[in-house]
Formats: C-alpha cells, structure tokens, sequence
C-alpha cells in the first residue's frame, strides 16, 4: 500500500538557518504530494504541493520539488523564522480507483522548533 | 470565502457511548473527508464522502460511519467508544469535477475535534 516516510525529529534550528525536511514515497501510479503545517492547537494548513514528476511547489519561502527517480519531495527553506515553528507533514493523494475519490496519506510529521 | 468549520472543539465521553462530530464544508468544495490523528503520529483517514455516498474507507471498523447532506456538510459517529478512540479527529473538504473525474484537487482541513475517552 501507498505510505510517506519523514525524517526523524524534533528539529531544532536557529532564525536564518537552512531547513530542510526529507521526505520519500511509496505508491503505485502518479500519486499528487503535499506539504501540510500544524500549529500548536490547529488542524493542518497546506503548505505547498505538486501534481507531477518535476514540478516544484512553493509557498512562503519554502520549496519542494517532485522527483519521481528518488520517489522524494524534500522541503526547504533558505531561512527559517521562529514563526515557522510547528510540525509539517509530508502527504501524497492517490484517485481510488474503485470509486474516483481520493485519500491522503500522511507521513509521522517533523517537529521544528527555531530559536531567536 | 468561509473555511473548514468543525464542532465541538473539545469533547469528553467513557467507554462505550456514542459520539457524533460535526464539519461544514468550505464554500465550493463538495467532497468531505475525515481523518484520525492520535498524539504524535500523522492523520489517518477514515472514510470521504461525495455526493452524500461514501466513496472511500480506511481501516477502521465499522463503528466509524458518517453521513453527507444536500449542503455538502458532514457528521462522523462513533459507537461503543474505546480508550483508542482518543484522538483529535480532523474533517477535510474538497472539490471534485464529476463523479467518474478527480484531478485530486488539495484538500482544506479544519481545526478538528479533540476526543478524549474516559
């Protein structure tokens, strides 16, 4: 079956540090991958996405691009704010082929934690 | 446009009661999908719904069903509450072309329901 693999964490960085959250797949097809954000207290925000091998998605300074060789969509961040601490999550969609709907799986989520 | 809406925000049961959550969906989307977050780990999905059918399951028993109204809104239900059922559990909405198309179009969360079983 279809599952996301993140890298361990928590992370901790200092403000202007370079993130970077990897970040690979397993799925049958041309799965659509996602970066979602979780603050403290809140449901998941999406982040960024991608819907094909090559694209790169990005939003507020973050990036990923989809490489369908390596089954990976890292994420990164040339330099971190303390607001940018919170869990991110690494997600892919899939069509169910039965039914045409859809699901995300997700992977365990990374901590990141920036300090002043 | 109005966001993902989830109800209650906090709620309390003991084993074996019944429990029903409540999501509007965002204005526009008409598909509804809920997921399970336990403490620590991702979400994992329950079940989605379109067109008021469910059209999707996880691997999570029976005692997990949901309905899908005309107006797009949701409810999931739990029966026979166990200690495991304690999660924050998260409705997502969506939009999909047709019932035999989806281009897997993003999926926007609400703030979820915390479930706390005693």
């Amino acid at each position: 079956g279809d599952s996301v693999t993140q890298m361990e964490g928590p992370v901790t960085l200092s403000e202007e540090a370079f993130l970077t959250i990897n970040c690979t797949y397993t799925a049958t097809g041309y799965p659509s991958l996602f970066w979602y954000v979780q603050y403290p207290g809140e449901g998941l925000q999406l982040l960024l996405k991608a819907t094909k091998a090559d694209d790169k998605g990005s939003n507020k300074g973050f990036e990923a691009t989809y490489r369908k060789e390596t089954t990976s969509f890292h994420l990164e961040k040339g330099s971190v704010q303390v607001s940018d601490s919170a869990v991110y999550f690494c997600a892919l969609s899939r069509t169910i082929k039965e039914t045409s709907g859809s699901r995300l799986t997700f992977g365990e989520g990374t901590q990141l934690t920036v300090n002043p | 446009e109005t966001g993902v809406t989830q109800s209650p925000t906090h709620l309390i049961k003991t084993r074996g009661q019944q429990v029903t959550l409540r999501c509007s969906s965002q204005s526009g989307h008409n598909t509804v999908s809920w997921y399970q977050q336990a403490l620590g780990q991702g979400p994992q999905f329950i079940f989605q719904y379109y067109r008021e059918e469910e059209n999707g399951r996880g691997n999570f028993p029976p005692r997990f069903s949901g309905l899908q109204f005309p107006n797009y809104s949701s409810e999931l239900n739990v029966n026979a509450l166990e200690l495991d059922d304690s999660a924050l559990y998260l409705c997502a909405s969506s939009f999909r072309q047709t019932r035999t198309f989806n281009s897997n179009q993003p999926q926007h969360f609400g703030d979820g329901t915390r479930l706390s079983i005693l």
